[in-house]
């Protein structure tokens, strides 16, 4: 079955720490993978994705996510957390481009995110 | 700037009185989705466009119907909300021309009903 898996329902780091988002995932191929953000009430906005080559990829707002095949994970970074990061982190994925016109995303969880002054 | 715009941003609704929630898009991206998302749950998928072809998911309860006139407009009906039906809505959508999928979201319409 198609899942996505976020362990960590949530997280509180202080300001200027790392922080590492974990994502497991199992799909049948090797999919698309995305990172959203949610601040409260509003939209999810887009921090990253991998589709294909270099396995670490660089985002907005200074985040970056590694793809591990052989750990089917696609985990989250950031080397220096601020306050403003306080949100929630959804993690997706998706069938390869050339799967059709599916585009269903299978979300994770999501990790609630705290950030301590 | 490029954008996914939803209106209104807050709506209230009776029990059993039809509401339309819109979206309108700038980006000209030929797929536009529709999610419900409830409190501290990640979005859940209710039908998407591809084009003017429709996809319903099959969980989907009948009543949710959506609309999409032009590229630009997406509209999503709720016929007879219940007080389950309490929720962010959501629009997104995507393009294809570049061999990626991203999916770009709107800032929702939190829907509550009385």
């Amino acid at each position: 079955a198609q899942s996505v898996t976020q362990p960590d329902i949530h997280i509180t780091v202080s300001e200027g720490a790392s922080l590492e988002l974990r994502c497991n995932y199992s799909y049948g191929a090797t999919p698309y993978l995305f990172w959203y953000v949610q601040s409260p009430g509003q939209g999810l906005q887009l921090l990253l994705k991998y589709f294909s080559g270099d396995t670490l990829v660089q985002g907005i707002k200074g985040f970056e996510a590694e793809f591990k095949r052989s750990q089917s994970s696609f985990n989250l970074r950031k080397p220096s957390v601020h306050w403003s990061d306080a949100a929630e982190y959804f993690c997706a994925v998706g069938p390869p481009f050339n799967a059709g016109n599916n585009r269903k995303l299978i979300w994770g969880l999501g990790t609630s995110l705290a950030v301590n002054p | 700037d490029a954008m996914v715009i939803q209106n209104p941003r807050y709506q209230v609704t009776q029990f059993g009185k039809p509401v339309t929630l819109s979206c309108s898009q700038t980006l000209n991206h030929n797929v536009m989705y529709w999610y419900q998302q409830k409190s501290s749950q990640a979005p859940k998928l209710l039908f998407h466009y591809y084009d003017k072809d429709f996809n319903n998911e099959a969980d989907t309860p009948d009543n949710f119907q959506s609309r999409r006139p032009n590229t630009s407009f997406c509209f999503l009906d709720i016929r007879s909300p219940g007080l389950g039906d309490a929720a962010m809505y959501l629009c997104a959508t995507s393009s294809e021309d570049r061999g990626t999928y991203e999916q770009y979201f709107g800032p929702g319409t939190r829907l509550t009903v009385t």
